[in-house]
């Protein structure tokens, strides 16, 4: 495609029920990041994908989220048992050649968990 | 917490005023990013700089990389309305680590 897709664009979930947030990078792109974004915040760090692996998970903020990318293509952020303060929106972006170029974005699912 | 900090956190100017946005890292980085976020969008790569002193110029905006290679900046010469959104700086803190951590940004807003 012609650039990130993400899906669902708005997801409305009740606290305790299991999300599940797609990215579709730009092809070729071998880097994809998943990021969140609380309003008025820059976007935080998840964790990152260098094809099928996850090269840095260090952003995951506890066991609840899971990240894969089976196929070092599309990603799936999974996240289990969502609270309240899982409600922001989870931006994916994709790159050449990681953290040392350009990242381009997709624009964002955003999460709200009642 | 965040280890790339931008100051000010918000900047309200006249059109045709000129805007500064300053990002301060924790650590020496091997690059710096900058992005652009419009209201209700996704953030946006303007530019990554690379060498120490760095300076880098497009049309109205001009972005400096410290000597230190820990400290940045974005320059906006007279201010247009499309100028308007938030400004996150961004950086590969850790060596070896494979995470761009941003900025909190800064808002702009413009007074037409």
């Amino acid at each position: 495609g012609a650039g990130v897709s993400q899906t669902p664009s708005n997801k409305v979930t009740e606290k305790g029920k299991y999300v599940e947030l797609r990215c579709d990078p730009i092809s070729g792109h071998t880097a994809l990041y998943w990021y969140r974004q609380s309003l008025g915040q820059g976007p935080e760090f998840l964790i990152y994908f260098q094809g099928t692996g996850a090269a840095d998970d260090s952003g995951l903020p506890n066991d609840r989220f899971f990240a894969v990318r089976p196929e070092g293509s599309v990603s799936t952020l999974k996240i289990q048992r969502t609270e309240r303060g899982d409600s922001a929106v989870y931006l994916c972006a994709s790159s050449l050649i990681g953290h040392r170029g350009e990242l381009f974005f997709g624009e964002g699912s955003r999460l709200t968990v009642l | 917490g965040q280890q790339v900090m931008q100051i000010p956190q918000y900047q309200h100017v006249q059109e045709g005023e000129d805007f500064t946005t300053y990002c301060n890292s924790s650590t020496t980085l091997s690059n710096i990013q900058w992005y652009k976020q419009r209201p209700g969008g996704h953030p946006v790569f303007l530019i990554q700089l690379v060498k120490s002193g760095e300076v880098k110029k497009q049309k109205r905006l001009t972005f400096q990389f410290g000597e230190a290679k820990k400290n940045s900046s974005l320059h906006i010469t007279a201010t247009q309305t499309t100028d308007v959104g938030t400004y996150f700086c961004a950086g590969p803190i850790d060596q070896g680590a494979q995470k761009l951590v941003f900025g909190q940004g800064t808002r702009l807003t413009i007074n037409p």
